[in-house]
Formats: structure tokens, C-alpha cells, sequence
């Protein structure tokens, strides 16, 4: 299982773009990269993932280095509402793959008003 | 749709009594899974079900038990608690193992005295 590292935490004001970065330099080739965030007191819930290229979607944006040993979840209008612990997580595609989510220390993120 | 259902919500017991976590889900989803976190803590997989009728060991299964009742049923069983498993405990479920996305309960906080 790669393994990843990411900030303990960072902060972000209010209507801001946040940048939250991930290393994951032991990623296999076929693993995708999944983030999921946990806002206090709640289940985790899923982000985004992708496998080589920028992926968008209506939460956010996430960018992959082209080596793929590191990406950046971005959010691009930071609310309070986007406070929470966000993982990224590198998961292995296909059959052979229990699902099973290697959850880190993950960012905690707090933003500002 | 209610999503991912756990009961109860919260819990205390005494060291050496037992207990079953419940969940359920609505959206018709072969896999699912029991997730442990303990405080400042990523969350660790305890037992998964890929598909009805089959049930697999994750990374902490030691004191727990799992049964799939059903398709929509995943029950965790702790037969002599012990103060160890005080944490939170997470149900997920997707739509097959492997790459999709999970879908997480609100958590069952669990206190053991």
C-alpha cells in the first residue's frame, strides 16, 4: 500500500482558494487517488479521485504531478462549511481490490470568516 | 433515501459485556464495511463484506465479529468489551469493492468503562 503525507493542518480565510497538498512518491501506476474530507462529528465523505490528469467536479478540483507522486486538492471558494479533515488516500482499481481505505492523519483544514 | 443508517448512536458500556453496532443502506449496495477511529486518529477497517453471504477480516478484527444478515444488513458484534474498543465506529458501504466510492454512516460513539 503506498503511503502518504500530508500537512497536519493549514488554514484558509473565507471566499479564498485553499491548495491542500498530498505526497504519495511509493504510488503504483495502477493505484487512482481518492480524497474524502470527515467534517466534525460526521462519517467521512468522498472528494474527488483521478488517475494521471486533472479531475473537476462540482466540490472541487484536484491536480495530479505528472510523475504522480504528488497532488493538490483544490477548493477554490474556501466556506466555513469547508472546514473539516480531508485524507487523500491512493486506492488500487480493479478486482483484486478489497476497497479497503487506507485513512492517514489527514489535513485538518480550518477556515476563517 | 436515508443513505447509510447506524444504531445506536451512542453507547456506554462495562468492561465484559457485549454488544451489536447495527447499519443499513438504502442504495442497494453489495459491499460494505466496519470502521474503527479512535481520537486524533485516521480511521481503520475491521471487517468488510464484499458481497452478501461473505464476510473478510481487516486490519484490527481481534475481540469483533461481523454477520451479513442480508444485502442492506451489516451487523459488528463485540463480545466482552474491553476499554480498547472505546472509539467511534463507522459502517460504509459501495456499490461493488475495489475503486468505488464509499459511503459512510454517521458513527456510533462507543464508551467502555
Amino acid at each position: 500500500d503506498a503511503k502518504t503525507t500530508q500537512p497536519n493542518s493549514m488554514e484558509s480565510n473565507e471566499e479564498e482558494p485553499v491548495h491542500l497538498p498530498c505526497n504519495h512518491s511509493t504510488i503504483s501506476g495502477t493505484d487512482y487517488i481518492h480524497w474524502y474530507r470527515q467534517l466534525p462529528s460526521q462519517g467521512p465523505e468522498y472528494v474527488i479521485h483521478g488517475l494521471t490528469s486533472n479531475v473537476n467536479n462540482r466540490m472541487a478540483s484536484l491536480a495530479i504531478a505528472e510523475d504522480r507522486k504528488s497532488s493538490t486538492l483544490i477548493l477554490h471558494r474556501a466556506t466555513l462549511r469547508d472546514a473539516a479533515v480531508y485524507y487523500c488516500i491512493p486506492q488500487r482499481h480493479g478486482s483484486s481490490n478489497t476497497g479497503k481505505l487506507i485513512f492517514g492523519q489527514g489535513t485538518t483544514l480550518q477556515v476563517k470568516p | 433515501n436515508a443513505g447509510v443508517t447506524q444504531t445506536p448512536k451512542f453507547q456506554v458500556l462495562k468492561t465484559g459485556q457485549s454488544m451489536t453496532l447495527q447499519c443499513a443502506q438504502d442504495m442497494n449496495h453489495n459491499s460494505m464495511y466496519w470502521y474503527r477511529q479512535d481520537p486524533g486518529m485516521g480511521l481503520r477497517l475491521i471487517y468488510y463484506s464484499a458481497s452478501e453471504g461473505t464476510t473478510d477480516k481487516g486490519e484490527v478484527p481481534n475481540g469483533y465479529n461481523v454477520s451479513r444478515l442480508n444485502k442492506r444488513e451489516f451487523s459488528l458484534r463485540l463480545e466482552s468489551a474491553a476499554p480498547s474498543q472505546t472509539s467511534v465506529y463507522f459502517c460504509a458501504s459501495s456499490e461493488w469493492g475495489g475503486s468505488e466510492t464509499q459511503y459512510f454512516g454517521p458513527g456510533t460513539r462507543l464508551l467502555v468503562l
